[in-house]
């Protein structure tokens, strides 16, 4: 059982938008203060994960306007606009947990584009 | 450029020990904390324990607190991870990961296998 809840999968079709959510806890996600903001981590299929955003909303170099992060009260979204094929990958959110002094994950989220 | 490189998986029996080794490159490696995160055949990503920059506090998942114990040697650009008393729920890949500020972390190895088995 994940500290963060994501749901198992989603799905859409290409061009389309689709959106991931975690939810947390005012300890993980809810907190705004010290290092609980929340990041966001694409994965392939027998390869290490790669991030995507962090600090609730800000990309990295080379990650493509498509994908954007959002947080609103214990509740952070992941949105990746015009859908591609090669989009189909499993999604983590991760934060740390000032109560627990701990980084915790969502259990993932597996994108499929239909 | 920045490089993660893990060692040290291998097939261990239940109650034994391994250490696992990352050793980095491309940046100033005693700026950053360090993470080792693993992943479970088919399952999601769990974090497993976190070393500060300077090496002078360290943090474990509940899971593994006891068993594992995280080290860095910035001489060598390298983090460990001494795992003891092994036990077969501890099969996983292991990443170790550049750690921004607990976590974001932006680069990851390409993660070492543990198999824990009789």
């Amino acid at each position: 059982q994940s500290v963060l809840t994501q749901p198992p999968s989603v799905s859409a079709a290409p061009g389309h938008k689709v959106t991931i959510s975690c939810s947390g806890s005012s300890s993980n996600t809810g907190n705004n203060y010290g290092n609980s903001f929340v990041s966001w981590y694409q994965q392939f299929p027998g390869t290490a994960p790669k991030l995507l955003i962090y600090d609730n909303d800000k990309r990295p170099s080379g990650i493509p306007d498509r994908f954007s992060g959002s947080k609103s009260g214990t509740s952070a979204t992941l949105g990746i606009t015009g859908l591609q094929t090669g989009d189909e990958a499993d999604y983590y959110c991760g934060t740390w947990d000032s109560s627990l002094s701990v980084v915790v994950f969502g259990g993932g989220t597996k994108l499929t584009v239909l | 450029q920045v490089q993660l490189v893990e060692s040290g998986g291998g097939v261990v029996q239940p109650g034994r020990s391994l250490r696992l080794s990352c050793r980095g490159s491309g940046f100033i490696f005693s700026s950053y904390a360090m993470d080792w995160v693993r992943q479970a055949p088919g399952k999601g990503l769990e974090w497993v324990a976190l070393i500060s920059y300077d090496g002078t506090k360290e943090y474990y998942a509940d899971s593994v607190k006891g068993r594992f114990t995280i080290s860095r040697d910035d001489s060598k650009n390298t983090l460990y991870l001494q795992m003891n008393s092994l036990r077969a729920d501890d099969t996983a890949v292991y990443y170790c990961a550049r750690d921004l500020v607990a976590g974001p972390y932006d680069y990851w190895g390409q993660g070492t296998l543990v198999t824990v088995s009789s």
